[in-house]
């Protein structure tokens, strides 16, 4: 099974700290996703990544950057974090190619910023 | 990608069948239908996916009729784990290096 792992459950910082949210995937999967979900609001697209090193802009990008250094691993970085930042992060991955596999989602981070 | 439309809220009892339906009257002749579950404080799983006609699997069924302008997720027999958010996706089976767009899903309560 696809196991995708974000490296904290519960986060809790202040503003203006910078945050790095962690995400890692063990099944060599191109893609990597960063979603962030909001009551009401379903799960919003913050930031992609199709290759190590490569990133693409999501629907809500502003606010954050990524990084993508090793293929299994994807970063999201809150540079000067924001109350309007609290909410559940979820990673996700996926592989490309005619016999594509769905999203494997790891199990979020609630980020609380006070 | 395109765009779908399902129910925000769905009840139910226990034992009951439930068919969530999903609008998507721009599906591309490529694009497949995937249907994900999402339990309270975890991230979304994949539960099934289909082209046209019926797809059956241990977790549910997939309904697509031949004009694949709409979709209907079938649960059978449902139990309290059921409640959860259901989404509809449409997109290609190989997305290459776009990225999928959730909607806001339906929220499906069982009831005892």
């Amino acid at each position: 099974d696809v196991k995708v792992t974000q490296s904290s459950r519960y986060l809790v910082k202040r503003t203006g700290e910078k945050v790095f949210l962690e995400c890692v995937q063990d099944m060599d999967h191109e893609n990597m996703f960063w979603y962030r979900q909001d009551p009401g609001l379903g799960l919003r697209l913050i930031y992609f990544s199709y290759d190590v090193k490569m990133k693409e802009k999501g629907d809500i990008p502003e606010g954050y950057s990524v990084s993508r250094e090793k293929k299994e691993r994807f970063s999201l970085i809150l540079e000067s974090a924001s109350t309007n930042q609290t909410s559940m992060y979820l990673c996700a991955s996926s592989t490309q190619g005619a016999d594509n596999s769905p999203l494997h989602f790891g199990n979020g981070t609630r980020l609380t910023v006070t | 990608l395109a765009k779908t439309t399902q129910p925000i809220s769905m009840d139910s009892y226990e034992g009951q069948e439930v068919n969530i339906t999903c609008s998507h009257n721009n599906i591309a002749t490529n694009d497949y239908i995937t249907w994900y579950q999402q339990f309270p404080s975890q991230g979304p799983r994949f539960i099934i996916q289909g082209y046209k006609t019926k797809v059956t699997n241990e977790v549910a069924s997939l309904f697509i009729p031949a004009d694949r302008k709409s979709s209907t997720l079938s649960l059978p027999r449902v139990s309290l784990s059921d409640t959860a958010v259901y989404y509809c996706l449409v997109a290609p089976l190989d997305t290459g290096r776009r990225a999928l767009t959730f909607g806001s899903g339906t929220r499906l309560q069982v009831q005892p």
